[in-house]
C-alpha cells in the first residue's frame, strides 16, 4: 500500500480564496483525523470520521472549515474564504484498530 | 480529558550519548501512549507505544519507552545516539489503540552534536 496520500503538498493562495486539500487513507482503514500543525499551537485535531461518518468537529475553528467523507477512500477538507492565519501544515491520518498513520502533510500558506 | 506535557522543546545530545525525552500525561482513562517521530517535511511515523501489558516497550531504531502509571510518565530513552536521530519527537495519548483521536505533546526537538 501506499500509505496515506494527500494532495496537494504545498498550496500557496491568496486571502478570501477556496482551499481544498484531499486525502486518500489506507484501503480497509475505518478511521480517518484531520490534524492541524502550527508553531504556535503544535498539533491540534480538527475532525474525524469513523465508517465515513463525522464523529467530532469540535476542533474545526470555524465555520471557514468544512470536511466531508463521501466514501471510504477519499476526504476533503476545505477552507473558504481562506485567511492568513490558516497558514499551517494540515495532516491526513488513518487508522485501523492498531495504529494511525499519517500523511505527509500540505503546508498552506495564505497571503 | 486527556492531556501530554513533554519538558523541554529542545534536547541537545552528543553523538553516542543517552537519548532521554521526557513525556507525562493525564487520561481519565486507562491511556494508551505514543511516541511519534517528525523528520522534517515528513509526516508522523510511530516510534512506539504501549497498550496494555508490558510496561518497557520496545520501538524502532532502538528506541525504548517505560509507562510508569504512579507517576505518570513515558519517558522515551536510547542508549547511543545516532547523528540520524535528529528530529521532532512528539509524545501522544489516546484513549485507545486505533481509532480514537490522538492528544499530542508539543514536541521536542532534538538535536545530536558530533
Amino acid at each position: 500500500d501506499a500509505g496515506v496520500i494527500q494532495s496537494p503538498r504545498h498550496e500557496v493562495t491568496e486571502m478570501g480564496q477556496e482551499v481544498t486539500l484531499r486525502c486518500k487513507p489506507i484501503s480497509g482503514h475505518n478511521s480517518l483525523f484531520w490534524y492541524r500543525q502550527t508553531m504556535m499551537r503544535g498539533l491540534e485535531l480538527l475532525i474525524y470520521f469513523n465508517n465515513n461518518v463525522p464523529i467530532d468537529d469540535s476542533g474545526m475553528p470555524e465555520d471557514r472549515f468544512s470536511a466531508k467523507m463521501p466514501n471510504a477512500s477519499f476526504s476533503t477538507l476545505k477552507i473558504q474564504p481562506s485567511e492568513p492565519r490558516d497558514s499551517a501544515v494540515y495532516f491526513c491520518a488513518s487508522s485501523s484498530r492498531r495504529e494511525a498513520f499519517f500523511g505527509q502533510g500540505t503546508r498552506l500558506t495564505v497571503v | 480529558a486527556q492531556s501530554v506535557t513533554q519538558l523541554g522543546s529542545h534536547v541537545s545530545v552528543s553523538e553516542g550519548a543517552l537519548v532521554l525525552l521526557r513525556c507525562n500525561y493525564s487520561s481519565s482513562v486507562p491511556p494508551y501512549l505514543f511516541w511519534y517521530v517528525q523528520y522534517p517535511n515528513q509526516g508522523l511515523q510511530l516510534l512506539l507505544k504501549y497498550t496494555t501489558g508490558a510496561t518497557l516497550v520496545k520501538g524502532i531504531n532502538g528506541f525504548e519507552a517505560e509507562f510508569k502509571k504512579s507517576e505518570t510518565s513515558f519517558h522515551l530513552t536510547k542508549p547511543s545516539a545516532h547523528m540520524s536521530d535528529a528530529a521532532e519527537y512528539f509524545c501522544a495519548v489516546s484513549a485507545n489503540s486505533g481509532n480514537t483521536p490522538l492528544v499530542f505533546g508539543k514536541g521536542t526537538r532534538l538535536s545530536v552534536i558530533a
